[in-house]
């Protein structure tokens, strides 16, 4: 059974960083692109990041282009995001999710539960 | 603002039909990108409900459909029940955006 768990939410002031981790399970981690997406409070969704399976390629949403970097372990079958110069705007749940297969236009077929973050001070 | 619009909310009474629909244009739907449907239960995560815009995952009841034409979408739950109740989201891909877009969501209300 496929296992995403972020962790590493949590209340940053603004202009701070965070670093956000995704520890999967029940499948092959390496075989498997995948993403980064956040829910601001009452708010819809919005995609912010794609790391291939290598973690050789790697697409941002103009939105945290420049702030966010996502990277990869396949030895320790996680997944991160590096946020930095964070906003209050980036206050909301981020969830990682599996791309089905190695293409932007397939789906999501797996999610996280979420961690929060809050910007605030 | 989301490119891909779909209606804030819709209702409707146990056992009736309702339909969801997502918009979008030609760089996005209209250019063939497969449109795909998640269902969020309150206070948690999104579930893929609808993938390659008219295929169920395994454990989907038959009661979700999906459709495209042209530049939308639509998502249609019939036989509507209780435990339906969610936000509903579409899901596409923009080529001039190069990136996944979702619509803004759609709250379906069980009378």
């Amino acid at each position: 059974q496929v296992h995403l768990v972020e962790s590493g939410g949590g209340l940053v002031k603004p202009g701070g960083s965070l670093r956000l981790s995704c520890a999967a399970s029940g499948f092959t981690f390496s075989d498997y692109y995948l993403t980064w997406i956040r829910q601001a409070p009452g708010k819809g969704l919005e995609w912010l990041s794609y790391i291939s399976s290598t973690g050789e390629t790697k697409y941002y949403a103009d939105s945290v282009k420049g702030r966010f970097t996502v990277s990869r372990d396949n030895a320790k079958n996680s997944l991160y995001v590096q946020m930095n110069s964070l906003r209050a705007e980036d206050t909301a749940v981020y969830y990682c999710a599996r791309l089905s297969f190695g293409e932007l236009w397939s789906w999501f077929d797996s999610w996280g539960q979420g961690t929060l973050v809050t910007v605030s001070s | 603002q989301s490119v891909l619009t779909q209606p804030p909310s819709v209702s409707g009474a146990p056992g009736q039909r309702v339909t969801i629909s997502c918009t979008g244009s030609s760089s996005n739907i209209g250019a063939g990108y497969d449109v795909h449907w998640y269902q969020q239960l309150p206070g948690t995560a999104p579930k893929l409900l609808i993938f390659a815009s008219n295929s169920r995952p395994s454990g989907v009841p038959d009661r979700f459909s999906g459709s495209k034409s042209g530049t939308s979408a639509s998502l249609a739950i019939t036989g509507l029940q209780a435990e339906d109740e969610a936000d509903y989201y579409c899901q596409s891909y923009d080529i001039s955006l190069n990136g996944v877009l979702f619509g803004g969501g759609t709250k379906v209300t069980v009378l």
